[in-house]
């Protein structure tokens, strides 16, 4: 299976600190991206990240691809109370480049 | 604007009844999605629908079946419902041009009792 799976399932900060999580995944990817879901919506893209890319910014956000760990990591700067979501890595599956498997999400709570 | 719209969004009915949920999406995307989030939030994909190409999911029971009739629309028909299948669902689209990033519809909450 191309699962992600994003660790840790739950994190609870304050406002203005830093938040990090991780994506693990089993196969080779061509893309993985990241997304947003606040409670009862749909889910947002953040971020896409390709697998010859390390590093990618965008805003507070900062991803990182770690292609021989199999590992991505979504870095929020200076995290705010309305970055309180779910956060799910997706990695396209067998190189088709149009589907994909997410995560089980990390829960980020942000308290102000 | 609404990118991808789904109806109806909230849908109660009982075990055994025949139910569907559309989508509808005004991007222009060639490729359709239908995700199902169960209740720990695992987001699963069922379907995708590209062009007339349709690629299930084989852990899917073949109680659900997409149909699209046009690009902009995929909907999705649930026969026998059972208790199993509440859950919320998503529908989604996307393009090859921005990589597959996928929009997501607001979701669908389907209580089966």
């Amino acid at each position: 299976s191309q699962q992600g799976e994003e660790d840790p399932q739950a994190l609870s900060i304050q406002e203005g600190e830093n938040a990090t999580m991780n994506c693990s995944y089993k196969t080779s990817i061509n893309n993985l991206q990241w997304y947003r879901q606040n409670s009862g919506r749909g889910l947002v893209h953040l971020i896409l990240i390709r697998s010859n890319e390390r590093e990618k910014h965008s805003g507070r956000l900062r991803v990182t691809l770690d292609t021989s760990k199999k590992s991505s990591s979504l870095l929020i700067t200076a995290s705010r109370a309305a970055d309180t979501a779910s956060y799910f890595c997706a990695t396209d599956w067998q190189g088709t480049g149009n589907q994909f498997y997410f995560g089980t999400g990390t829960s980020l709570t942000v308290i102000p | 604007d609404t990118a991808v719209s789904q109806t109806p969004k909230y849908l109660v009915t009982q075990m055994g009844n025949d139910k569907s949920i559309k989508c509808e999406q005004n991007l222009g995307h060639d490729t359709m999605y239908w995700y199902k989030q169960d209740s720990k939030k695992f987001l699963k994909i069922m379907f995708s629908y590209n062009n007339k190409e349709l690629i299930i999911n084989e852990t899917v029971p073949n109680r659900f079946s997409p149909k699209s009739p046009d690009k902009a629309h995929l909907n999705l028909h649930i026969n026998s419902l059972e208790l199993g299948d509440s859950a919320v669902y998503f529908c989604a689209s996307s393009t090859p041009g921005t990589a597959y990033e996928q929009y997501f519809g607001p979701g669908t909450r389907l209580t089966v009792t």
